[in-house]
């Protein structure tokens, strides 16, 4: 079956622009993680979605940055102002309640300039 | 959340045995232990999971002591294809909440 989807893979934009980035979790699951992972480092956790509940948001690293997730299944991550360190690679994960394997998409490589 | 610690960097050569031990000393009673497996240019990809004593897949071995303050992936005979950074994750599914990678442990198969 179809795994997680994103979109753009790679997203060049200029500094001060806003950027939209797209996860397309594995049906069914209710469950969406999105991370940031900066060249040569670990796993940044920023947003978690659980069903109908609130999302914990506390690992976005400034207002700059939001999510949503409509109809319970795609969601949108959005970066407004981008500045330069904000370039990273930008994963989403999706899993099925009550279960402990997340299941990754191939990230969107964004690039501010 | 527990805290992991696992070392920055392994090498190897094929057809080895890899042992990788993550340390969480703060793990909580209801957390389970998660090992993912990242390749450059991928999103991390599920290796093994645990809760103690031992658990094989056709994959790995994972090795957890009574105390549950550190865990030892096993990569039986790794070969070329193995190298990749692997991460330990510590975590508690029954409530809804963020999971944390720590930065991962670099390993690096030889020929």
């Amino acid at each position: 079956g179809a795994g997680v989807s994103q979109s753009p893979s790679n997203k060049v934009t200029e500094k001060g622009k806003d950027v939209e980035l797209r996860c397309d979790p594995i049906s069914g699951h209710t469950a969406l993680y999105w991370y940031r992972q900066s060249l040569g480092q670990g796993l940044e956790f920023l947003i978690y979605f659980q069903g109908n509940s609130a999302p914990d948001k506390s690992g976005l690293p400034s207002d700059r940055f939001s999510a949503e997730r409509t109809g319970g299944s795609v969601s949108t991550l959005t970066i407004q102002r981008t500045q330069q360190e904000d370039s990273a690679v930008y994963l989403c994960a999706s899993k099925l309640s009550g279960a402990y394997e997340q299941y990754f998409g191939p990230g969107t490589r964004l690039t501010v300039t | 959340l527990a805290k992991t610690t696992q070392p920055i960097s392994m090498d190897s050569y094929e057809g080895q045995e890899v042992n990788i031990t993550c340390s969480h000393n703060n793990i909580a009673t209801n957390d389970y232990i998660t090992w993912y497996q990242q390749f450059p240019s991928q999103g991390p990809r599920f290796i093994i999971q645990g809760y103690k004593t031992k658990v094989t897949n056709e994959v790995a071995s994972l090795f957890i002591p009574a105390d549950r303050k550190s865990s030892t992936l096993s990569l039986p005979r790794v070969s070329l294809s193995d190298t990749a950074v692997y991460y330990c994750l510590v975590g508690d599914n029954t409530n809804a909440g963020k999971s944390t990678f720590g930065d991962g442990t670099t390993l690096t198969v030889k020929p």
